[in-house]
């Protein structure tokens, strides 16, 4: 099964970029996503990467994947203290009912001024 | 506003008790998930339903049950429950296709004393 791993805590001045990694063990991963939690909520998916790209880019957020190293990264850009949350990385799913996800262990994003 | 309800939002439990954690989506997808968020591990899944009238084991299921009497409502019970299910308990739920990832309800934070 799939087993999805990243770091527990980083930390970033506001203003500089953030990048998060997260590397996986299956690699029939359909897609890859990345979840937000802030304090005290639910999980948000924030974005996701369709197994046959290499990178998508949604405004702040840049996702990178590479498959041969089944390594996946989410990039923000210009951080600000808003994004102080745990992320989650996560992979599965695909065209078949309940293709479950698989989370990792979530990072901790702490912005420092 | 379409989403995921549950509830309660937290509970204190005593050891030995029966607790049911309700869960209620009203997208009308038809699968859904229970997971439980621990420090340091992430989420873990509980136990998962296809479909209406399905239900599967997730990751850790011991201790949990779970049915699926219709589309809408995945309820949780604790039948007899310990401290080591202190826990945040998060219902989500999925279309049937990938790429749209989960969405997930606010958590159940419960604790067993």
């Amino acid at each position: 099964g799939e087993d999805v791993e990243q770091s527990l805590f980083l930390s970033v001045r506001e203003g500089d970029s953030s990048v998060i990694n997260c590397t996986y063990t299956d690699s029939s991963s359909t897609y890859l996503y990345w979840y937000k939690q802030e304090p005290g909520a639910g999980l948000q998916l924030l974005t996701y990467i369709f197994s046959n790209m290499d990178m998508k880019q949604d405004q702040r957020l840049t996702v990178l994947l590479n498959k041969k190293d089944k390594h996946l990264s989410l990039r923000i850009a210009d951080t600000q203290t808003g994004d102080s949350a745990i992320y989650f990385c996560a992979g599965g799913g695909g065209y078949s009912s309940a293709s479950k996800i698989i989370f990792g262990s979530g990072t901790r994003l702490s912005i420092r001024p | 506003i379409a989403g995921i309800t549950q509830a309660p939002t937290s509970q204190i439990l005593a050891a030995g008790r029966r607790m049911t954690l309700r869960c209620t989506q009203d997208m009308r997808h038809n699968a859904m998930y229970w997971y439980r968020q621990d420090l340091g591990l992430g989420l873990r899944l509980i136990h998962y339903s296809n479909t209406a009238g399905t239900t599967g084991k997730g990751e850790v299921p011991d201790g949990y049950s779970v049915s699926r009497a219709n589309t809408d409502d995945f309820p949780l019970t604790l039948a007899s429950a310990v401290p080591s299910q202190t826990s945040v308990y998060f219902c989500a739920s999925s279309p049937d296709a990938g790429g749209n990832g989960y969405t997930f309800g606010s958590g159940t934070r419960l604790t067993v004393v």
